[in-house]
């Protein structure tokens, strides 16, 4: 079973502060990691992947990658009320000779003003 | 950027009936899209893999039967919910990936379908 976890939350942060997400996966040979944003209602939309080792940052966004860890995580600084959303991980993985996006549960995040 | 057209947005049928979801890739071809559902509150959970002129693949307790694919060409994909009954009821999503998995993956709009 190729599985990704994430804390469902809810996570509430005030707003202007740093909100970290986080996410471990189960398959080792997994290389491509997704983070994507869901508003209530609406599809998911893509923030970031992530596939070295290390941080990648992207505006007020930063994703987190330890392969040795299996662990992946999303920082969002200066957080606004319009990033209170949930946030799915996700994990692209080769399941007998096919790749597909596997989901964690998502963490919904509460921006306070 | 690359953009997946899902319709109809909402849809309200009989139980019994069937129901068919069109997934559209506008701008790139897409030899392979992904049906995805999600219940309230839960996340998305793969429903089958479709391939351009073959066969679905169908995820694990997913009826092939109920949910039928058919992916005629690289841009477009159908899903048909036949004979819904209430317990179908649920958000149905469409997804594709243009060029290399490093770039993710494109999610249709969504459909909202309602069983009643």
């Amino acid at each position: 079973q190729k599985e990704v976890e994430q804390n469902s939350g809810p996570l509430s942060v005030p707003e202007g502060a740093i909100a970290s997400l986080n996410c471990t996966y189960s398959d080792r040979g997994s290389q491509s990691f997704f983070w994507y944003r869901q508003y209530s209602g609406k599809s998911p939309e893509l923030i970031m992947f992530i596939y070295s080792n290390g941080d990648k940052e992207d505006g007020r966004f930063t994703a987190q990658l330890n392969k040795a860890s299996q662990y992946v995580s999303l920082l969002i600084r200066d957080s606004q009320p319009s990033d209170s959303a949930t946030y799915l991980c996700a994990v692209n993985v080769h399941i007998q000779g096919a790749q597909k996006l596997v989901f964690g549960q998502g963490t919904r995040l509460t921006i306070n003003p | 950027g690359a953009v997946v057209s899902q319709h109809p947005s909402r849809v309200i049928c009989k139980s019994g009936t069937s129901v068919k979801i069109e997934c559209r890739s506008l701008d790139f071809q897409a030899t392979t899209m992904f049906w995805y559902r999600q219940f309230p509150k839960q996340s998305l959970m793969l429903m089958a893999t479709s391939n351009e002129g073959s066969k679905a693949t169908y995820e694990q307790g997913v009826e092939k039967d109920k949910f039928l694919i058919n992916h005629a060409s690289l841009t477009l994909s159908t899903l048909t919910v036949t004979s819904a009954h209430p317990e179908d009821s649920s958000f149905y999503i469409c997804s594709a990936r243009a060029g290399t998995v490093n770039y993710g993956y494109t999610f249709g709009s969504g459909t909202r379908l309602t069983v009643v």
